[in-house]
């Protein structure tokens, strides 16, 4: 069936990168936009951005532009998220959703990220 | 960038009662609106899209409406698992989302 997967959650300290893996199965991984989503305690959603995982171009939200890079591996259908210079703000879920037909209508199940010193 | 308010903000209700959440763009965004519904510790799951259009599998009793500005999401008869918090979403330019509508149990 349609799902996307994403890796386990991680811990980090101010000023380090992490990177978020978010793996599609049952469908055409290329065919749909991958979009990633994030969640801070008590917070609502935040849209951060989409990737194309055909061409590779991206559009980030422009809270994030300079800090986020999306990227994507055909080969593994995975696409990834690696988020820069991490702040304590920055402690949050983190989603990834395709659009298969119209919407956000496939999500993964979240990776949690926290940043503490 | 749109931005999108949602009202209110909580609202406490009981099993059955009928229920409406709203939605305002502050451009118009034609009927580029979806509904989103989130439960603590999961993820979002779309209900609506384009406005009107009921997302495969969702329950007939969640139904929106609007176009241009304002948009509603109506629960016709609340069941135990409709409590949740409800996100509308934008997808007329680069994608946002409101603040959210937490429905609780009254």
């Amino acid at each position: 069936q349609v799902q996307l997967v994403q890796a386990g959650g991680a811990a980090k300290t101010p000023g380090a990168s992490v990177k978020v893996s978010c793996k599609a199965s049952g469908y055409t991984f290329t065919d749909y936009y991958m979009h990633w989503v994030r969640q801070a305690p008590g917070e609502g959603l935040e849209w951060m951005g989409w990737i194309s995982p055909n061409s590779g171009g991206t559009n980030y939200a422009q809270k994030f532009q300079g800090r986020v890079t999306m990227t994507r591996d055909t080969s593994i259908s995975t696409a990834y998220m690696e988020l820069s210079r991490l702040r304590s703000d920055d402690t949050a879920v983190y989603f990834c959703a395709s659009d298969l037909e119209y919407g956000m209508d496939v999500w993964g199940q979240g990776t949690t990220v926290t940043v503490s010193s | 960038d749109i931005q999108m308010t949602q009202s209110p903000s909580s609202l406490s209700a009981s099993v059955g009662d009928r229920v409406t959440l709203t939605c305002r763009a502050s451009q118009t965004i034609d009927i580029y609106l979806n509904w989103y519904q989130k439960k603590p510790g999961g993820a979002p799951h779309l209900l609506i899209y384009s406005a009107s259009s009921l997302h495969s599998g969702v329950p007939s009793r969640f139904s929106g409406s609007g176009s241009g500005t304002d948009f509603t999401l109506t629960i016709s008869s609340l069941q135990p698992e409709d409590f949740a918090t409800y996100y509308c979403q934008q997808s007329y330019t680069t994608p946002s989302f409101g603040q959210g509508t937490k429905v609780e149990l009254k």
